[in-house]
């Protein structure tokens, strides 16, 4: 069975501060994809980055980045030099590519907030 | 273009009604997923309709039924209503069987 964690609940810090945000996953698929989403209080999830599971290279847009690491099954996201905007709840979420709909199993979110 | 369009945005049933939610998808999209959102948690997966047919389903109760029709809009349908399917229910369209998800504002059920 797929499992997502995301230990952090709520995160506060002052803008321009760097904030990792953690991910760790529970697969017994060798081929499964990792997400990230944001959700603001508008309640639509908006997509932040997709990897699949052959692809460890870390990425970086803008002043996002995502550390991909299947030795320890984290997929942990940075934001750099944050700001208020950035509040938001954020999700990780996976999928193995062997199910039918390519259902997300989403992790319990944790809460960024930005203070000016 | 417009997006993920969910309907009602907010609503209130009495314990034990049915309740039918209407989402309809992105435009150049054919296929129509369901979650639920409990407050303070992650989306639950509850089932995806492609070509009018239910193609995955999670883990939920017969208590919940959708349907999607020839336009690929969709219906969620939930039946003998709980104090627990107070949530908020995110419908997400996309192409085929890629993950180029779009999401909806959702709608927000009350259960009383």
């Amino acid at each position: 069975a797929q499992k997502v964690t995301q230990a952090q609940t709520e995160i506060s810090v002052v803008e321009k501060e760097d904030v990792t945000l953690d991910c760790v996953y529970e697969t017994r698929d060798t081929t499964y994809y990792l997400f990230w989403y944001k959700q603001p209080p508008s309640g639509e999830l908006v997509f932040l980055i997709r990897r699949n599971s052959f692809d460890e290279q870390n990425e970086i847009s803008g002043r996002y980045s995502w550390n991909f690491q299947k030795s320890t099954s984290s997929f942990n996201f940075t934001i750099t030099a944050s700001q208020v905007v950035d509040s938001a709840v954020y999700f990780c979420a996976l999928s193995e590519a062997n199910n039918a709909g390519n259902m997300l199993t989403f992790g319990g979110g944790t809460r960024l907030m930005v203070k000016p | 273009d417009a997006g993920v369009t969910q309907s009602p945005t907010h609503l209130i049933k009495t314990r034990g009604q049915q309740v039918t939610l209407r989402c309809s998808p992105k435009s150049g999209h054919d296929t129509v997923s369901w979650y639920q959102q409990a407050l303070g948690q992650g989306p639950q997966f509850i089932f995806q309709y492609y070509e009018e047919e239910e193609r995955q389903r999670g883990n939920f109760p017969d208590r919940f039924s959708g349907h999607q029709f020839p336009n690929y809009s969709s219906e969620l349908n939930v039946n003998a209503l709980l104090l627990g399917d107070s949530a908020l229910y995110l419908c997400a369209s996309s192409f085929g069987q890629t993950y180029g998800y779009t999401f909806g504002s959702g709608t927000r059920l009350t259960v009383v």
